[in-house]
């Protein structure tokens, strides 16, 4: 079955620079959500989208924005990158009653 | 504002030893996550309750749900090396789709 894509796995960046992170749904799921963990943390919600528009919105930097586009996929573009960044980011896709599925996470090293 | 506590934060168990990690959370809730995780890994979900008394069970580990206390309980039966990870448990609000993570448990058997 088809789960949830996020690229890139990996990503390094320097301070100050920007970084986009991408977040393919399970086809059909038009819910996708944010989140990012930091080490040794639990994950903490940043934002979501329902059918393209942004539904909820959590504890997300300035510096950051996301969109859903018209396939449903999702990206996150983080700007002005500080080393307190780096984290897991991770993604999951979810469709009306259906449970959260989320992706393998992109690990963002900020140097 | 939803709140998950869980606890025990830390837990060193030796192997064939049975525990408990609990997770209270202080609003009504739709659903309840239980999701594995490893170091630097995604998160695996293991389990996700939807009802009061709801129980569900795979291998050593049993998940139950108790909505009027607002608890879960991850319970481990004679445990093995293999089941050392953190172990998170996260609330769907109800009405708002976001998942809120307990702190996690990170779990560590000893031989």
């Amino acid at each position: 079955a088809a789960g949830v894509i996020q690229s890139p796995r990996h990503l390094i960046k320097e301070k100050r620079e920007t970084a986009t992170l991408k977040c393919y749904p399970i086809p059909r799921h038009d819910t996708v959500y944010w989140y990012q963990q930091g080490p040794g943390q639990d994950p903490q919600f940043l934002i979501s989208f329902y059918e393209k528009m942004q539904s909820d919105k959590g504890s997300i930097p300035d510096r950051f924005s996301a969109q859903q586009f018209s396939d449903y996929h999702s990206e996150l573009n983080m700007s002005s990158l500080e080393l307190g960044d780096s984290a897991l980011y991770f993604c999951a896709s979810e469709s009306g009653d259906t449970e959260a599925f989320f992706g393998q996470g992109t690990r963002l090293t900020v140097v | 504002e939803l709140k998950v506590e869980q606890n025990p934060l830390f837990l060193s168990m030796q192997e064939g030893k049975n525990y408990t990690i609990y997770c209270n959370y202080s609003t009504t809730s739709d659903r309840l996550y239980w999701y594995r995780q490893d170091p630097g890994k995604s998160l695996e979900s293991l389990f996700v309750l939807l009802s009061n008394g709801a129980v569900k069970q795979e291998g050593r580990l049993m998940a139950s749900l108790d909505t009027k206390a607002r608890l879960s309980t991850l319970h481990i039966t004679a445990a093995v090396h293999d089941l050392s990870a953190t172990y998170f448990c996260a609330v769907e609000g109800f009405g708002n789709e976001k998942l809120t993570f307990g702190t996690g448990t990170r779990l560590t058997i000893i031989p």
